[in-house]
């Protein structure tokens, strides 16, 4: 079955404490990783695409990495403002039919604490 | 802002009645989506729109329906409406096909009464 779970559900961290998200799939056909962050009660907003194993973003304190199976979002020296909701999504190709498929994560949720 | 409208803001209805949510994507942009979020659902996709044909779809149910007319604005309709449809409905636009780059509105909110 398609799935795309992350970890850990829930982080706190102190101000300037490193981290790492995890996201993992299991897909078949994968066109695109993509992170999102989300602050309460808005709208995503899209962070970065990762599309092949190997692959690495960064921007700002983030950096986004991606294996074949999962994907790491690496957290540098967090400050308060990084807390939010952070989501993963995938997009692969459907075999049976012509549709893409989209399945997004639950999210982690980040805390920083000053 | 993400240049991504949507519209109502919020909507307050009954059981069994029938909505349409609008969409209005960013300048450029040809593809709409659509997504449910409700607190216990997480994030769903439910269907996406390039250029006026359906293009990628999710766990939309038959109940609920969309279109993308020739200016690019989109409509979501939900009719036969249950308590379990209360949520957040985001839409978000993109250039191409993929979700890179996709910019979501500010949501409406529905709640089923």
């Amino acid at each position: 079955e398609d799935q795309v779970t992350q970890s850990p559900e829930a982080l706190r961290l102190q101000e300037g404490e490193s981290s790492s998200l995890n996201c993992s799939y299991t897909v078949s056909g994968l066109r695109g990783l993509f992170w999102y962050r989300q602050d309460p009660g808005k709208g995503p907003e899209f962070l970065f695409t990762l599309y092949s194993a190997g692959e690495e973003k960064e921007k700002e304190r983030l950096k986004a990495t991606l294996t074949k199976k999962e994907s790491f979002l690496h957290i540098t020296a967090p400050k308060p403002e990084d807390s939010a909701t952070y989501l993963c999504a995938v997009q692969a190709s459907e075999m049976k039919t012509s549709y893409d498929k989209v399945i997004f994560g639950p999210g982690t949720s980040l805390s920083v604490i000053p | 802002d993400s240049g991504v409208t949507q519209t109502p803001k919020h909507l307050i209805t009954a059981t069994g009645q029938r909505v349409t949510l609008r969409c209005s994507p960013r300048s450029g942009d040809l593809s709409v989506y659509w997504y449910q979020q409700s607190l216990d659902q997480g994030l769903q996709f439910l269907i996406q729109y390039y250029n006026g044909e359906e293009r990628a779809k999710g766990n939309i149910l038959e109940r609920f329906s969309a279109q993308q007319f020739p200016d690019l604005h989109s409509e979501l309709n939900l009719s036969s409406l249950e308590l379990g449809d209360s949520a957040l409905y985001f839409c978000a636009s993109s250039v191409g096909l993929a979700l890179d780059e996709q910019f979501f509105g500010p949501g409406t909110r529905l709640t089923v009464l």
